[in-house]
C-alpha cells in the first residue's frame, strides 16, 4: 500500500531559487499536512488543509505556500528559499483535521544554500 | 492548544517494560492523549490514543491518570526497534485543530 508518496527525497537548492515538494495520498483522506523538522528538534506545522479547496496557516507559515486542488495532492511550494528553510519536510494526511490517526509520508531533505 | 511535558530523554534495558511520562495539566474535557513514536529516519507512525479509560493494542498501552492530568505510555517489553523519539499530543475533537508535535521523549533501548 502506498499511503503517503513525497518527492523528492532529497535535494540541494540555491538560495533564491523556488521548489515545490509534491505529497500524494492514495486513501482518500481530507485533511493533509505539511511540517518540518530541523536537526534534533521536533515537528513543526508549516500548512494544512481541512478538505479540498481550502488551507489554513500552521505554526511557521512564512515563507510558504500550499494548494489544494483536490483531495490527493498537497504541494508544498517555497517562492524564494533561504538557508533557514533548510530541513526535514514531512507531509502527513488523516481521515479529518479532527479525527483520524495522521499517517505520514518518508520525508523530502531540502538544502538550501 | 493545550501543551504537553514530556521529559527529553529516557533509557531502557532490552525485554524490560518502560513507561514514558506525560504531563498535560490543561487538558480540556474534548482533549483525547495521543501518541506518534519516530523511529530514526523516518516519519512519525501512531501508535495509540485514549480519552479517559486505559487502552491497549499491539503496540503498547496507555494509563490515564483519574484526573486526566497525566498520561503513561507502556511498552510491555521494550526492543532495540523501539529505540525512538516519542511524542505526547493532545488533540481537540471537538474543532478543527491540527496535530501540534512538541520536542517529544528520546527513548534509547540498550542490549
Amino acid at each position: 500500500t502506498a499511503g503517503i508518496t513525497q518527492a523528492p527525497t532529497s535535494q540541494i537548492l540555491a538560495a533564491g531559487r523556488s521548489m515545490t515538494l509534491r505529497c500524494t495520498q492514495d486513501m482518500r483522506h481530507n485533511a493533509m499536512y505539511w511540517y518540518r523538522q530541523d536537526l534534533g528538534l521536533g515537528l513543526r506545522l508549516i500548512h494544512y488543509s481541512n478538505t479540498a479547496g481550502t488551507t489554513g496557516k500552521g505554526e511557521v507559515p512564512d515563507g510558504y505556500s500550499v494548494s489544494r486542488a483536490n483531495t490527493d495532492d498537497f504541494p508544498l511550494t517555497l517562492a524564494s528559499a533561504v538557508p533557514s528553510q533548510t530541513s526535514v519536510y514531512f507531509c502527513a494526511s488523516s481521515l479529518g483535521v479532527g479525527t483520524g490517526e495522521l499517517f505520514f509520508g518518508e520525508g523530502s531533505r531540502l538544502t538550501v544554500l | 492548544d493545550a501543551k504537553t511535558t514530556q521529559p527529553n530523554s529516557m533509557e531502557s534495558n532490552e525485554e524490560e517494560p518502560v513507561h514514558l511520562p506525560c504531563n498535560h495539566s490543561t487538558i480540556s474535557g474534548t482533549d483525547y492523549i495521543h501518541w506518534y513514536r519516530q523511529l530514526p529516519s523516518q516519519g512519525p507512525e501512531y501508535v495509540i490514543h485514549g480519552l479517559t479509560s486505559n487502552v491497549n493494542n499491539r503496540m503498547a498501552s496507555l494509563a490515564i491518570a483519574e484526573d486526566r492530568k497525566s498520561s503513561t505510555l507502556i511498552l510491555h517489553r521494550a526492543t532495540l526497534r523501539d529505540a525512538a523519539v516519542y511524542y505526547c499530543i493532545l488533540r481537540d475533537y471537538s474543532g478543527n485543530t491540527p496535530l501540534v508535535f512538541g520536542k517529544g521523549t528520546r527513548l534509547s533501548v540498550i542490549a
